[in-house]
């Protein structure tokens, strides 16, 4: 463990279901992120919040919702999602201007 | 082309090898990380640098500022070595940007 627990660690969905995805850090860490690793790409960054609030959104999709309720939990909630939003959705946490990014160990999610 | 180009993107070394994988940037940066993923998915932090060079076990990380440049090594390279080993820079405030990852097989 990292210290950044990601649950549940696979997903199957369906194109017309409602899921979300939790992450909890407590490392006392006062920045989150959501990222997207799909098949062959680099990670690409989804979404940042520093200090609870989304300072960042990278031209994410409105069919994913990121919720931040407090500095300790993150949640990607998905709805009528796409096949090709199939892949490994990682959440990190750091300390602003810091750096020293910890890692969670993903979600696997096959959009079916 | 990417802001960060990773090489090679193949290693397939035997059991002992000094092994390098390295990372050319082409942005200013504020700090340089490399992280390790294994095929489960989970990703570990092994540095961030932002200048000179870092240790730790038998993993060595160098960056060079000006060229714009950073190099992982391994020495004495073990089977649980082999993972992916990827490079990200820190640009503005905490945005991360990554390479494609070098994916590294250490054969026994």
């Amino acid at each position: 463990e990292t210290g950044v627990t990601q649950t549940p660690r696979h997903l199957v969905m369906g194109m017309t279901n409602k899921k979300s995805l939790k992450c909890e850090q407590h490392l006392g860490h006062n920045a989150m992120y959501w990222y997207k690793q799909s098949a062959k790409k680099p990670l690409e960054l989804m979404f940042v919040y520093n200090f609870k609030e989304q300072t960042e959104n990278n031209s994410v999709p409105s069919r994913f919702s990121p919720e931040c309720p407090n500095s300790s939990h993150l949640f990607l909630h998905l709805h009528t999602l796409q096949p090709e939003d199939s892949a490994l959705y990682l959440c990190a946490s750091s300390q602003v201007l810091q750096g020293g990014y910890t890692f969670g160990s993903g979600t696997r999610l096959t959009v079916v | 082309k990417n802001e960060v180009e990773q090489s090679p993107q193949n290693l397939t070394a035997q059991e002992g090898e000094f092994i390098t994988i390295n990372c050319s940037y082409s942005v200013g940066i504020s700090a340089l990380h490399w992280l390790q993923q294994h095929p489960g998915g989970g990703i570990v932090s092994l540095f961030m640098l932002s200048s000179g060079k870092k240790k730790h076990g038998r993993l060595i990380a160098t960056i060079n500022i000006q060229e714009k440049h950073s190099s992982l090594h391994i020495t004495a390279s073990h089977p649980r070595d082999s993972a992916v080993y990827i490079c990200a820079v820190q640009t503005s405030g905490s945005r991360l940007t990554f390479g494609e990852g070098t994916q590294l097989t250490v054969n026994p």
